[in-house]
């Protein structure tokens, strides 16, 4: 079955310091994963994806995401964590056997908190 | 602006009362889609639409119908909410024909059935 999992229920990171929100997924075929974010009493924003190409994939609010197939892995990562980069942050991956339908598998998400 | 607008974004109502949460895109997107967020669930997809009159089921659409009349709205339907109903509900949409564009989402429907 696939699948996304996001191991670590929160992330605490001290300002300045780099950041890592890890995520392994399982599907069949090559994957299409993507990470979103969600601030308070807000919709998911889009940070990045990875379709093909270049493993190291970099996204919005200088976020970036590494590819690795031989871990079936998708860790976020950002270099200098900031206060406003707390927020709920979510992998997902296409259901490839979901056909036409877009849907997404998604990860239970990932709490992060940038202390001062 | 390019966005997801949902209405109303706060809703308590009764069990058995009807309601319609309605959904707008403005980016001429085909594809959209229904989830609700609960915790230690995560999103789950209600129901999703590739165009205007075809729609189909997710993987939780028991208690919930939709509509496509038009290409920019995609209303979410509860004939008769229960308590479990209560939920945080969004509405996406994205575009093209292709499984790998973003979904861009509303700012969400928090949903209280008493």
């Amino acid at each position: 079955a696939q699948s996304v999992a996001q191991p670590e229920d929160q992330v605490n990171v001290a300002e300045g310091n780099p950041l890592t929100v890890k995520c392994t997924y399982s599907v069949s075929g090559n994957p299409y994963l993507f990470w979103y974010v969600q601030y308070p009493n807000r919709g998911l924003q889009f940070l990045l994806k990875y379709i093909t190409g270049d493993n190291l994939v970099k996204g919005s609010y200088g976020f970036e995401a590494e590819f690795n197939k031989s871990q079936t892995s998708f860790h976020l990562k950002k270099p200098s964590a900031l206060v406003s980069d707390s927020a709920l942050y979510f992998c997902a991956v296409r259901d490839m056997g979901a056909g036409n339908n877009r849907k997404l598998i998604w990860g239970l998400g990932t709490s992060l908190a940038v202390n001062p | 602006e390019a966005q997801v607008t949902q209405n109303p974004r706060y809703l308590i109502t009764v069990t058995g009362k009807k309601l319609t949460v309605t959904c707008s895109q403005n980016m001429n997107h085909e594809y959209m889609s229904w989830y609700r967020q609960d915790p230690g669930l995560g999103l789950r997809q209600i129901y999703y639409s590739m165009n205007v009159e075809v729609t189909d089921k997710g993987d939780v659409p028991e208690g919930y119908k939709v509509s496509r009349k038009e290409k920019r709205n995609f209303p979410l339907i509860l004939e008769s909410p229960s308590p479990n109903q209560t939920s945080l509900y969004f509405c996406a949409s994205s575009e093209g024909t292709s499984g790998n564009n973003e979904q861009f989402f509303g700012p969400g429907t928090r949903l209280t059935v008493l």
